[in-house]
């Protein structure tokens, strides 16, 4: 079993879509929870993180999380087309590494 | 004003040739990383330097070797470079290094084509 599952997508959604995207896990010793986002030839950016189950919001953008089902989400509200990229969830260990999930490409047209 | 530099950007070479990466990050951090990313978005780290000091050392052929002349520079050279070397490269920094949580800031990446 992989340690990070992320669906590659690609997804592609009209403008004004909520947008879902996901991440399961099955290291329970993970305590961070990030989600990045990568345009195309650019390297990845931190867009959230949290430590804790439950919901965190910016903007447009809300993180959940769900230890007890090793599963963590980001929405998207109101999705515009400068939000198309790839998105990667990450966590970190206990060794202090990042783990990535493979990413979902995400195309929002206009 | 760039925080994490890297270079060149792209970088063609042929199979058996030695080829070097280099990164710069501006932002004081005392920890710097070395990231492969391959043709599935797929990305995996690959060392890890702590004030000059490696401490992740993933498993890496070690054709691979990182080098850093001082905490605000890590540079990735590669020996007998093959077709599966063909990747994009990032650098990162961060303030700290453990498991506390610490933001990784990435460069721009480079992307390397081994023919």
């Amino acid at each position: 079993q992989k340690e990070v599952e992320q669906d590659p997508g690609p997804l592609s959604v009209p403008e004004g879509a909520i947008v879902s995207l996901n991440c399961t896990y099955s290291n329970s010793a993970f305590q961070y929870f990030m989600w990045y986002r990568q345009y195309s030839r650019k390297g990845p950016e931190l867009l959230m993180y949290t430590y804790s189950s439950g919901n965190k919001e910016d903007g447009r953008f809300t993180a959940q999380v769900d230890k007890s089902s090793k599963y963590i989400s980001l929405f998207i509200r109101d999705s515009q087309p400068s939000d198309s990229a790839t998105y990667l969830c990450a966590f970190l260990n206990q060794g202090g590494k990042l783990i990535f999930g493979q990413g979902t490409e995400l195309s929002v047209k206009p | 004003d760039t925080a994490v530099s890297q270079t060149p950007k792209y970088l063609v070479t042929q199979m058996g040739n030695d080829k070097s990466i280099k990164c710069e990050q501006n932002l004081g951090h005392d920890t710097m990383y070395w990231y492969k990313q391959d043709s599935k978005k797929f990305l995996k780290i690959m060392f890890s330097y702590n004030n000059k000091e490696l401490i992740i050392n993933e498993t890496v052929p070690n054709r691979f070797s990182p080098k850093s002349p001082d905490k605000a520079h890590l540079n990735l050279h590669i020996n007998s470079l093959e077709l599966g070397d063909s990747a994009v490269y990032f650098c990162a920094s961060s303030q700290l290094a453990g498991s506390s949580y610490n933001e990784q800031f990435f460069g721009p990446g480079t992307r390397l084509t081994v023919l």
